[in-house]
């Protein structure tokens, strides 16, 4: 069975500073995608990641991903308060047109 | 265009009650799923819908939960009788057929508390 683990699940910095999110999963996937929840709002996709080594960036985030570890990560550099929000990963099992989230992020940026 | 649309946003009920959840789809969507996700778990997959047909329905709960997509448009998901632990946010997403889980698009949700 796929499982997908994320840490921490919490996380509360200051502003300006740089942190990790990990994502590790089970089994082979074919894609690894990131998501950011603000409260009471819909998941919005940020990141899809396909091949091992791969990395995205989009302004103060970027992810990465190496499938011989099972391991995603998701960078912040500055953080400002603006990127507090719940962040999920997940992966999709091989042939099935579904998603494995992990239990996802709760980031709290203070000015 | 629209979003993906999800009604009601909230809904209290007591343990034994019956609750219907809308689903909205971007127009033009074939495939429609549920998850949900229960005390700040994890989102967990319940069906997939493509078109007006079940797809894969391999994480529905129990048979308390009867989803359904008439015509291949919105798509309701009814709890009877609804239980404690069935408290949680269910979302709806959609996709084009072809792009199926890569480009999903989620609803807001729908809060539900049973008490």
């Amino acid at each position: 069975e796929l499982k997908v683990e994320q840490n921490p699940l919490f996380l509360s910095m200051q502003e300006g500073k740089n942190y990790t999110i990990y994502c590790n999963y089970s089994t082979t996937s074919d894609r690894l995608y990131w998501y950011r929840q603000d409260p009471g709002k819909s998941l919005e996709s940020l990141f899809v990641l396909l091949s091992n080594g791969a990395v995205k960036q989009e302004g103060r985030l970027m992810a990465s991903l190496d499938t011989k570890a099972r391991l995603s990560t998701l960078h912040i550099t500055a953080a400002v308060h603006d990127l507090s929000a719940t962040y999920f990963c997940a992966v999709d099992s091989r042939g099935a047109q579904k998603l494995v989230f992990g239990q996802g992020t709760r980031l709290t940026i203070n000015p | 265009e629209a979003g993906v649309t999800q009604f009601p946003s909230h809904s209290v009920i007591e343990k034994g009650q019956t609750v219907t959840l809308r689903c909205d789809p971007i127009s033009g969507h074939d495939n429609l799923y549920w998850y949900r996700r229960v005390m700040g778990k994890e989102i967990k997959f319940l069906l997939h819908f493509v078109k007006e047909s079940k797809q894969d329905e391999s994480g529905m709960p129990n048979n308390r939960f009867l989803a359904e997509r008439t015509g291949g448009t919105y798509s309701t998901l009814k709890v009877q009788p609804a239980e404690l632990e069935d408290s949680g946010v269910y979302f709806c997403a959609s996709s084009r057929g072809r792009e199926a889980v890569e480009k999903l698009f989620f609803g807001s949700g729908t809060q539900l508390s049973v008490l």
